[in-house]
């Protein structure tokens, strides 16, 4: 299987913030890397797919880029409405694996 | 409105087996590729496998390809997840969602929980 290593585990952050979290594949995935949300008690929420595709109402301020074996999500002025655990998965080569999730708490 | 709603999660002793359902509404069910995900208790995602729109194709994580079977009703609009042999680390909230044409699950149902324990 694809292991989906992402970093940091967490990150403490201020309404503002510029905030970048990492993702790194085992293997190469090309660009089948896809991003998710989930705010606590909620099920997960797609943002971005392919590594650097906004989801239809995904606001701007998130972005992902990446290929390869290397990706990266950012979001480029916290709100506070985006404190969550953000997961990538790869669906390159089955079985699709998610990485661990990067939480974003308050500083 | 896309919804995906799961159902049949609850207590479930040790050995036994459980079905869920989930009832889709919204959108062209026979259309798109369906998906299970779970997550164990303060832990993360774990992608459980997937059926195509005819059931002709199911893909499935190995570690769960012999407990777990997926299928779909699509004159119920329903997909399935029968679980057997279930044990504590099958503890968790079951997800269902759908797969949009670039096979990224672009919609998800609310959860269901399933309880292991004597």
């Amino acid at each position: 299987d694809i292991v989906m290593t992402q970093s940091p585990t967490s990150m403490s952050i201020s309404v503002g913030d510029r905030v970048t979290m990492n993702c790194k594949a085992s293997q190469n995935v090309g660009s089948n890397v896809d991003w998710y949300q989930q705010k606590t008690g909620q099920s997960p929420k797609l943002l971005i797919y392919k590594a650097s595709n906004r989801y239809t109402g995904v606001p701007d301020r998130f972005t992902g880029s990446g290929s390869g074996t290397d990706f990266t999500f950012t979001i480029s002025n916290m709100q506070a409405e985006d404190l969550a655990v953000y997961y990538c998965m790869q669906s390159n080569s089955y079985p699709n694996t998610f990485g661990a999730g990067t939480k974003l708490e308050l500083k | 409105e896309v919804k995906l709603v799961e159902s049949g999660g609850g207590l479930v002793q040790p050995g036994r087996s459980l079905k869920l359902s989930c009832a889709a509404s919204g959108f062209s069910f026979n259309d798109y590729w369906m998906g299970w995900v779970r997550q164990a208790p303060g832990k993360g995602l774990e992608w459980i496998g997937e059926i195509n729109q005819d059931s002709s194709t199911i893909n499935y994580t190995p570690s769960l390809k012999d407990k777990f079977t997926i299928s779909r009703d699509n004159a119920q609009n329903t997909l399935y997840l029968q679980m057997s042999k279930l044990g504590s680390e099958d503890t968790a909230i079951y997800y269902c969602a759908r797969e949009d044409f670039e096979y990224v699950m672009d919609a998800w149902g609310q959860g269901a929980s399933v309880t292991v324990s004597s």
